[in-house]
Protein backbone atom coordinates (compact mmCIF):
# COMPACT_ATOMS: atom_id res chain seq x y z
CA UNK A 1 0.00 0.00 0.00
CA UNK A 2 2.85 2.24 0.88
CA UNK A 3 4.91 1.61 -2.28
CA UNK A 4 6.41 4.01 -4.74
CA UNK A 5 7.65 2.09 -8.28
CA UNK A 6 10.17 3.78 -10.23
CA UNK A 7 11.73 2.47 -13.40
CA UNK A 8 14.25 2.79 -15.28
CA UNK A 9 16.63 2.34 -12.53
CA UNK A 10 19.54 4.06 -14.97
CA UNK A 11 19.15 6.45 -18.08
CA UNK A 12 21.38 7.12 -20.46
CA UNK A 13 20.20 10.24 -23.21
CA UNK A 14 21.82 12.03 -26.06
CA UNK A 15 21.86 15.80 -25.39
CA UNK A 16 19.11 17.32 -26.70
CA UNK A 17 17.15 14.33 -26.47
CA UNK A 18 13.84 13.31 -23.88
CA UNK A 19 14.29 11.95 -20.93
CA UNK A 20 10.99 9.64 -19.69
CA UNK A 21 10.84 8.28 -16.11
CA UNK A 22 7.58 6.39 -14.94
CA UNK A 23 6.19 5.73 -11.49
CA UNK A 24 3.69 3.40 -10.44
CA UNK A 25 1.69 3.64 -6.82
CA UNK A 26 -0.77 1.63 -4.80
CA UNK A 27 -2.18 4.13 -2.01
CA UNK A 28 -4.97 5.51 -3.76
CA UNK A 29 -4.78 7.75 -0.74
CA UNK A 30 -1.81 9.67 -1.99
CA UNK A 31 -3.02 13.16 -3.59
CA UNK A 32 0.48 15.10 -3.79
CA UNK A 33 3.45 13.46 -6.67
CA UNK A 34 6.25 15.46 -6.48
CA UNK A 35 9.84 15.18 -8.35
CA UNK A 36 12.90 15.42 -6.80
CA UNK A 37 16.25 15.99 -7.97
CA UNK A 38 19.51 15.07 -6.15
CA UNK A 39 23.08 15.47 -6.92
CA UNK A 40 25.91 13.71 -5.46
CA UNK A 41 26.06 14.64 -2.01
CA UNK A 42 23.72 17.37 -1.64
CA UNK A 43 19.62 17.27 -0.29
CA UNK A 44 17.22 16.75 -2.98
CA UNK A 45 15.46 19.49 -4.66
CA UNK A 46 12.19 19.95 -5.63
CA UNK A 47 12.24 19.92 -9.45
CA UNK A 48 7.73 19.98 -10.19
CA UNK A 49 4.63 18.36 -8.41
CA UNK A 50 0.92 17.58 -9.56
CA UNK A 51 -1.94 17.15 -7.79
CA UNK A 52 -4.79 13.93 -9.05
CA UNK A 53 -6.77 16.55 -10.29
CA UNK A 54 -4.44 17.51 -13.13
CA UNK A 55 -3.58 15.49 -15.96
CA UNK A 56 -0.19 17.17 -16.73
CA UNK A 57 1.83 19.75 -15.40
CA UNK A 58 4.69 21.89 -17.22
CA UNK A 59 7.38 23.82 -16.04
CA UNK A 60 9.98 24.84 -18.36
CA UNK A 61 11.83 21.71 -19.81
CA UNK A 62 10.14 19.27 -16.88
CA UNK A 63 6.44 17.64 -17.67
CA UNK A 64 4.22 15.92 -15.57
CA UNK A 65 2.20 13.29 -17.25
CA UNK A 66 -0.85 11.99 -14.10
CA UNK A 67 -2.69 8.53 -14.98
CA UNK A 68 -5.16 8.98 -12.01
CA UNK A 69 -7.33 5.43 -13.30
CA UNK A 70 -3.67 3.77 -13.65
CA UNK A 71 -2.21 5.12 -10.79
CA UNK A 72 1.04 6.24 -12.68
CA UNK A 73 3.04 9.55 -13.13
CA UNK A 74 6.41 10.26 -15.33
CA UNK A 75 8.55 12.91 -15.74
CA UNK A 76 9.05 14.03 -19.29
CA UNK A 77 13.06 15.90 -19.50
CA UNK A 78 12.73 17.68 -23.04
CA UNK A 79 16.04 18.99 -24.62
CA UNK A 80 18.14 17.36 -22.02
CA UNK A 81 21.34 18.78 -20.79
CA UNK A 82 24.28 17.37 -19.34
CA UNK A 83 23.94 19.26 -16.27
CA UNK A 84 20.38 17.23 -16.01
CA UNK A 85 22.61 14.71 -15.12
CA UNK A 86 21.30 13.37 -11.74
CA UNK A 87 19.18 11.01 -9.37
CA UNK A 88 15.82 11.14 -10.16
CA UNK A 89 13.17 10.39 -7.32
CA UNK A 90 9.54 9.99 -7.74
CA UNK A 91 7.44 10.47 -4.36
CA UNK A 92 4.19 9.95 -2.72
CA UNK A 93 2.02 11.50 0.14
CA UNK A 94 -0.59 13.10 1.53
CA UNK A 95 -0.99 16.68 1.39
CA UNK A 96 -2.19 17.11 5.30
CA UNK A 97 -0.12 18.28 7.48
CA UNK A 98 2.25 15.95 8.89
CA UNK A 99 2.10 13.15 6.42
CA UNK A 100 5.92 12.55 4.97
CA UNK A 101 6.90 11.71 1.23
CA UNK A 102 7.52 8.11 0.17
CA UNK A 103 10.02 8.13 -2.20
CA UNK A 104 11.04 5.68 -5.20
CA UNK A 105 14.22 3.94 -5.71
CA UNK A 106 15.81 6.52 -8.32
CA UNK A 107 16.84 6.48 -11.48
CA UNK A 108 20.01 8.33 -12.20
CA UNK A 109 20.49 10.06 -15.62
CA UNK A 110 23.06 10.44 -18.12
CA UNK A 111 23.00 13.00 -20.58
CA UNK A 112 25.76 12.27 -22.90
CA UNK A 113 27.21 15.72 -24.66
CA UNK B 1 12.77 31.41 0.65
CA UNK B 2 12.22 27.83 2.43
CA UNK B 3 15.82 27.23 2.86
CA UNK B 4 16.39 23.80 5.64
CA UNK B 5 19.91 24.55 6.98
CA UNK B 6 22.04 20.52 8.48
CA UNK B 7 24.63 21.14 10.52
CA UNK B 8 27.48 19.72 10.45
CA UNK B 9 27.74 18.93 6.97
CA UNK B 10 30.01 16.03 7.56
CA UNK B 11 30.85 14.57 10.68
CA UNK B 12 33.62 11.53 11.33
CA UNK B 13 33.47 10.08 15.03
CA UNK B 14 34.87 6.76 16.61
CA UNK B 15 32.91 3.84 17.19
CA UNK B 16 30.32 4.06 20.61
CA UNK B 17 30.26 8.26 20.41
CA UNK B 18 27.07 9.57 20.29
CA UNK B 19 26.66 12.70 17.17
CA UNK B 20 24.56 15.30 17.14
CA UNK B 21 23.15 16.71 14.01
CA UNK B 22 20.98 19.90 13.56
CA UNK B 23 18.02 20.99 11.41
CA UNK B 24 16.91 24.19 11.02
CA UNK B 25 14.11 25.92 8.84
CA UNK B 26 15.62 29.24 8.19
CA UNK B 27 12.99 31.56 6.92
CA UNK B 28 9.77 29.68 8.02
CA UNK B 29 8.41 28.04 11.14
CA UNK B 30 7.78 24.37 10.21
CA UNK B 31 4.88 22.23 11.67
CA UNK B 32 6.79 18.98 10.86
CA UNK B 33 10.24 17.91 10.25
CA UNK B 34 11.16 14.71 9.02
CA UNK B 35 14.33 12.78 9.06
CA UNK B 36 15.53 10.24 5.85
CA UNK B 37 18.83 8.37 6.20
CA UNK B 38 20.46 7.65 2.86
CA UNK B 39 23.12 5.06 1.46
CA UNK B 40 25.10 4.83 -1.19
CA UNK B 41 23.10 5.07 -4.62
CA UNK B 42 20.08 4.07 -2.90
CA UNK B 43 16.62 6.28 -1.73
CA UNK B 44 15.91 7.88 0.91
CA UNK B 45 13.99 5.73 4.07
CA UNK B 46 12.08 7.65 6.34
CA UNK B 47 13.40 7.41 9.60
CA UNK B 48 11.20 9.25 11.69
CA UNK B 49 8.23 12.08 11.76
CA UNK B 50 8.38 15.09 14.52
CA UNK B 51 5.70 17.74 15.53
CA UNK B 52 7.17 20.66 17.66
CA UNK B 53 6.63 19.56 21.24
CA UNK B 54 5.59 16.27 20.62
CA UNK B 55 7.56 13.11 20.58
CA UNK B 56 8.78 11.59 17.28
CA UNK B 57 7.01 9.04 15.53
CA UNK B 58 9.47 6.39 14.38
CA UNK B 59 9.18 4.05 11.54
CA UNK B 60 9.09 0.29 11.64
CA UNK B 61 13.23 -1.16 12.06
CA UNK B 62 14.09 2.48 13.37
CA UNK B 63 15.62 2.63 17.49
CA UNK B 64 14.03 4.94 19.37
CA UNK B 65 16.75 4.77 22.10
CA UNK B 66 19.82 4.94 19.23
CA UNK B 67 18.23 7.88 16.91
CA UNK B 68 17.17 10.50 19.56
CA UNK B 69 15.05 12.87 18.28
CA UNK B 70 14.24 16.41 19.87
CA UNK B 71 12.24 18.48 17.81
CA UNK B 72 12.65 21.73 19.96
CA UNK B 73 10.88 24.82 18.77
CA UNK B 74 9.21 25.10 14.99
CA UNK B 75 12.81 25.92 13.26
CA UNK B 76 14.92 23.59 15.09
CA UNK B 77 15.08 19.32 15.15
CA UNK B 78 17.94 17.44 16.09
CA UNK B 79 18.92 13.60 15.74
CA UNK B 80 21.29 12.51 17.82
CA UNK B 81 22.34 9.43 16.71
CA UNK B 82 23.98 7.60 19.97
CA UNK B 83 26.51 4.73 20.49
CA UNK B 84 27.60 5.36 16.75
CA UNK B 85 28.91 2.21 14.89
CA UNK B 86 30.48 1.52 11.51
CA UNK B 87 27.23 0.81 10.02
CA UNK B 88 25.19 3.77 11.18
CA UNK B 89 27.86 5.14 8.74
CA UNK B 90 25.19 6.74 6.32
CA UNK B 91 23.84 10.01 4.62
CA UNK B 92 21.63 11.86 6.84
CA UNK B 93 18.89 14.27 5.40
CA UNK B 94 16.02 16.47 6.90
CA UNK B 95 13.30 17.81 6.09
CA UNK B 96 10.57 20.65 7.01
CA UNK B 97 6.81 21.50 6.18
CA UNK B 98 4.20 23.33 6.94
CA UNK B 99 3.87 26.17 8.70
CA UNK B 100 2.96 29.97 7.24
CA UNK B 101 4.52 32.07 4.37
CA UNK B 102 5.43 28.42 2.22
CA UNK B 103 3.71 25.81 0.20
CA UNK B 104 1.95 24.17 2.72
CA UNK B 105 1.84 20.46 0.88
CA UNK B 106 5.94 21.13 0.13
CA UNK B 107 8.39 19.22 1.97
CA UNK B 108 12.21 21.43 2.06
CA UNK B 109 15.25 19.26 2.68
CA UNK B 110 18.21 20.17 3.89
CA UNK B 111 21.91 19.76 2.34
CA UNK B 112 22.21 16.55 3.86
CA UNK B 113 24.90 15.47 6.83
CA UNK B 114 27.52 12.70 5.79
CA UNK B 115 28.25 10.73 9.12
CA UNK B 116 30.71 8.34 9.15
CA UNK B 117 31.52 6.28 12.64
CA UNK B 118 35.17 4.34 12.27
Amino acid sequence: QQQVKQSPQSLIVQKGGISIINCAYENTAFDYFPWYQQFPGKGPALLIAIRPDVSEKKEGRFTISFNKSAKQFSLHIMDSQPGDSATYFCAASKRQAGTALIFGKGTTLSVSS
Amino acid sequence: GAVVSQHPSRVICKSGTSVKIECRSLDFQATTMFWYRQFPKQSLMLMATSNEGSKATYEQGVEKDKFLINHASLTLSTLTVTSAHPEDSSFYICSAKGGLAVNQETQYFGPGTRLLVL
